[in-house]
């Protein structure tokens, strides 16, 4: 079985610019999650989709931070513009909303460095 | 503000020796805990959870241990091998809050050879 895919791993941008992640979550998975890990410390969740709706986007900072989930399957997150504090890794996850606790399967992540 | 603490950043132990991580959580409302295990490059993998109805967990060399009076949770590893070296993520989640996890700062576990 495939796991959660992102793309891209790693990406370069200066300043300002605009910079698009995708994911493709584990085929069946309603729910989808994008978490935003700093050097040093854990996962913090940036939004989580049950299908195509965003139930959870309190943590995404809106001003410069969007995402789509599209059809309910994948989802990309953007950045714009991209600011120097923006760099750290950003993980997609996702889960089975079948079961009262969900284990949820992430992807390798995007590494994101903005000079 | 942290509801999930890993107050050791580091730990090594000797191939074979028991490694133990702790994690401490805040909010009593959490009654599901997971341990997930990140190697560099990758992201975290599930390792073993817990319920709070219950108080231990085992699977196979790893066992999960849940203090909920104190808010305590250990991660037991015995045997320890070299391959378990990583850093290891303490999560928590509350039934009411849709399944988010909190995740501590990590630790990361060096088994020395």
């Amino acid at each position: 079985e495939a796991g959660v895919v992102q793309s891209p791993r790693y990406k370069i941008i200066e300043k300002k610019q605009p910079v698009a992640f995708w994911c493709n979550p584990i085929s069946g998975h309603n729910t989808l999650y994008w978490y935003l890990q700093n050097l040093g410390q854990g996962p913090e969740l940036l939004i989580r989709y049950e299908n195509e709706e965003a139930v959870d986007d309190s943590q995404l900072p809106k001003d410069r931070f969007s995402a789509e989930r599209l059809k309910g399957v994948d989802s990309t997150l953007k950045i714009q513009p991209a600011e120097l504090g923006d760099s750290a890794v950003y993980l997609c996850a996702s889960s089975f909303s079948g079961a009262n606790y969900n284990e949820q399967f992430f992807g390798p992540g995007t590494r994101l460095t903005v000079l | 503000d942290q509801q999930v603490k890993q107050n050791s950043p580091s730990l090594s132990v000797q191939e074979g020796r028991i490694s133990i991580l702790n994690c401490d959580y805040t909010n009593s409302m959490f009654d599901y805990f997971l341990w997930y295990k990140k190697y560099p490059a990758e992201g975290p993998t599930f390792l073993i959870s817990i319920s709070s109805i219950k108080d231990k967990n085992e699977d196979g060399r790893f066992t999960v241990f849940l203090n909920k009076s104190a808010k305590h949770l250990s991660l037991h590893i015995v045997p320890s091998q070299p391959g378990d070296s990583a850093v290891y993520f303490c999560a928590a989640s509350a039934s009411n809050t849709g399944n988010q996890f909190y995740f501590g700062t990590g630790t990361s576990l060096t088994v020395i050879p």
